[in-house]
This record gives structure tokens, C-alpha cells and sequence, in this order.
């Protein structure tokens, strides 16, 4: 699995947008990317991925580098319920069977609010 | 369906006792993952299967790790011969097999090895 890189934490405002940076500079034209993000206490939870063109769903908005080596997820309205540690994980889509189909996880980027 | 279910969610136990978590999957998921997460770090991959299939588990810890899914349902993962390392969240994922879909995760089975 490609890995990437996150900040370690960041912090934001309550009610402002946030920009959550990854690279993955050894990024293969297969791999999806991925985030996801781990509330207190609870399992990770899917918040959105793509491939190449930026996406938009009702969690959150990624917006992917033209050359695909990193990608930005965007909370456009933080709130206290948005803090959690956010993980960018790639995933190859051509994958069949064999060796680690699993996601493989760094430390993430654990996001602060403040109210 | 409620998702993806782990029982049990806390277990203490003894040194040297062995322990088994169940993870009941979504049930049109043929897929099924286990994770372990120990505290500040983002989930290990352990293992996974396609229906009863388990085609990885390489990244199992040692051999006193085992999981089985045997009707490509449930599927239970076993720690023999517990130890204090061995405390930690054992997280069970499930997801379809194409592979740019997404895994819903479990809240976990948290160990605790006394």
C-alpha cells in the first residue's frame, strides 16, 4: 500500500471552514483516495473518497492536486461534533484478491475545535 | 440493518486466558476486515476474508491469533495465550468487494489483559 502523509493535529474555530492536507507523492494511478475518521470511543467512519476530480458529499468536499500527489479534504462549517482524527488513506481499485486489500492506516491528523 | 456489530464491546481477562470477539458484518458484504488499535496510533491490519475465504493473514500478530468466518458470515477472532501487549481495540470492517468501495466499521471490542 502507497502511504501518505498528514499533519499531526491541527486546530480550527467553531463554525469556520478547515482544510485538512495529505500527500501521497508515490500515489499509482490505481489507488483511490480515501478519508476517513475516528470519533471518540467509536469505530472509523467513511467521510469520502476519489480518484482523480474533486467530490462533494453532504460530510465534507476533497479536492485532489492535478497531479494527484496530494489532496485537501474541506469541512466547509466546522462543528464540535467535527472533532475526531481524520485519516487519508489510499486504496488500490484493481485490487483481486491476495496480499493486504486492507486499508492501511497512518496516525491521521487529529482535528481540534474550538468552540 | 444496523451495521457492522462486535461483541463482546469490553473484555478484561487474565494473563494466559484466551479470548474470542465475534463481528457480525453488513449481511450483503462478502468482505470482512480485523484491525487491532492500540492508543494514539491509526488501526493495524490484521486480516481479512472474501466470504468464508481468508485471503490474508500474514499481518496476523503471532499464532495465537486466528479468525474464522465459516458460512461467509460472522467471523470471530481469537487471541490464545493472552498477554499484556495483546490489550488493545480490536476493530472488525466489512465493505463489498469492488475495490473503490468504502469499509463500515464496528465500534470495536476493546481488550484489556490484566
Amino acid at each position: 500500500d502507497a502511504k501518505t502523509t498528514q499533519p499531526n493535529s491541527m486546530e480550527s474555530n467553531e463554525e469556520e471552514p478547515v482544510h485538512l492536507p495529505c500527500n501521497h507523492s508515490t500515489i499509482s494511478g490505481t489507488d483511490y483516495i480515501h478519508w476517513y475518521r475516528q470519533l471518540p470511543s467509536q469505530g472509523p467512519e467513511y467521510v469520502i473518497h476519489g480518484l482523480t476530480s474533486n467530490v462533494n458529499n453532504r460530510m465534507a468536499s476533497l479536492a485532489i492536486a492535478e497531479d494527484r500527489k496530494s489532496s485537501t479534504l474541506i469541512l466547509h462549517r466546522a462543528t464540535l461534533r467535527d472533532a475526531a482524527v481524520y485519516y487519508c488513506i489510499l486504496r488500490d481499485f484493481t485490487y483481486s484478491g491476495g496480499g493486504a486489500d486492507g486499508l492501511t492506516f497512518g496516525k491521521g491528523t487529529h482535528l481540534i475545535i474550538q468552540p | 440493518d444496523t451495521g457492522v456489530s462486535q461483541n463482546p464491546r469490553h473484555k478484561i481477562t487474565k494473563r494466559g486466558q484466551n479470548v474470542t470477539f465475534r463481528c457480525d458484518p453488513i449481511s450483503e458484504h462478502n468482505r470482512l476486515y480485523w484491525y487491532r488499535q492500540t492508543l494514539g496510533q491509526g488501526p493495524e491490519f490484521l486480516t481479512y476474508f472474501q466470504n468464508e475465504a481468508q485471503l490474508e493473514k500474514s499481518r496476523l500478530l503471532s499464532d495465537r491469533f486466528s479468525a474464522e468466518r465459516p458460512k461467509g458470515s460472522f467471523s470471530t477472532l481469537e487471541i490464545q495465550r493472552t498477554e499484556q501487549g495483546d490489550s488493545a481495540m480490536y476493530l472488525c470492517a466489512s465493505s463489498l468487494p469492488s475495490g473503490g468501495n468504502v469499509l463500515t466499521f464496528g465500534a470495536g471490542s476493546r481488550l484489556t489483559v490484566l
